[in-house]
C-alpha cells in the first residue's frame, strides 16, 4: 500500500515558468512533509519541508503548499531554471522516525 | 563540514552471496537510517539506528539487518542475496532521533546477478 504518491512520474517545463509537483497521502497521521531533490550518482538533498499546521512554507524560488483536507501537497518552483532538472520526492512522516517517500517526479527545465 | 560517506559506492555479488555496507554520518549526527531505492518504489525504508539502538524497521524480511557503532557509524548487512536485491541503498544521517531533516550519502549501488 503506497501512502505517498506522486503520480507523474515525469514533468516537462519551460524555463523562466512555474513548475509544480504534486503529491497524495493517504494517512491522516503524516503530520510533516518534506521535498527532496536528487540528481544522478548523488543521494536526496533536503530542500524543504512543512508541518502539519501550516498550509504554506516558503523559501526563495520554492513554495510548498499543503491541503489536508485533500491529503495532497505540491511544491511550486518559480522561476524554474535549467539547474532544477532532477527527480524530486515528497516524503511524510508522524513523528515516529520513520519516513515514507513517494516514487519520485522527474522535472526537466527546457533551456 | 564532511558530509554523510558510503562504502562501497559499486558492489557486484552473486546469488546467495552476503554483502555488508557501510555508512559513517556527518560528525555529531547520532541517527543513521538506511533506504532501498528501486525503479518504480521510491525510497522504501529499511532501519534506522540511533545511539546504538535500532529505533525503527520497515517491511523487509530479516535477510536485512543492520547495526550502529558507538562512533555513529553503521553497517547494514544482506544475508542470502537475491536477485530482487539490486538496488541503490542510501544511508541518511541527522543529529537527534527526531530530527526530520536527514542529510544523505550518495549511495551504493548493489547489483545482485
Amino acid at each position: 500500500d503506497q501512502q505517498v504518491k506522486q503520480n507523474s512520474p515525469s514533468l516537462s517545463v519551460q524555463e523562466g515558468r512555474i513548475s509544480i509537483l504534486n503529491c497524495d497521502y493517504t494517512n491522516s497521521m503524516f503530520d510533516y512533509f518534506l521535498w527532496y531533490k536528487k540528481y544522478p550518482a548523488e543521494g536526496p538533498t533536503f530542500l524543504i519541508s512543512i508541518s502539519s499546521i501550516k498550509d504554506k512554507n516558503e523559501d526563495g524560488r520554492f513554495t510548498v503548499f499543503l491541503n489536508k483536507s485533500a491529503k495532497h501537497l505540491s511544491l511550486h518552483i518559480v522561476p524554474s531554471q535549467p539547474g532544477d532538472s532532477a527527480v524530486y520526492f515528497c516524503a511524510a512522516t508522524s513523528g515516529t522516525y520513520k519516513y515514507i517517500f513517494g516514487t519520485g517526479t522527474r522535472l526537466k527545465v527546457l533551456a | 563540514k564532511a558530509g554523510v560517506t558510503q562504502t562501497p559506492r559499486y558492489l557486484i555479488k552473486t546469488r546467495g552471496q552476503q554483502v555488508t555496507l557501510s555508512c559513517s554520518p556527518i560528525s555529531g549526527h547520532r541517527s543513521v537510517s538506511w533506504y532501498q531505492q528501486t525503479p518504480g518504489q521510491g525510497l522504501q525504508f529499511l532501519f534506522e539506528y540511533f545511539s546504538e539502538t535500532q529505533r525503527n524497521k520497515g517491511n523487509f524480511p530479516g535477510r536485512f539487518s543492520g547495526r550502529q557503532f558507538s562512533n555513529s557509524r553503521s553497517e547494514m548487512n544482506v544475508s542470502t542475496l537475491e536477485l530482487g536485491d539490486s538496488a541503490l541503498y542510501l544511508c541518511a544521517s541527522s543529529k537527534q532521533s527526531s530530527s526530520y531533516e536527514q542529510y544523505f550519502g550518495p549511495g551504493t549501488r548493489l547489483t545482485v546477478t
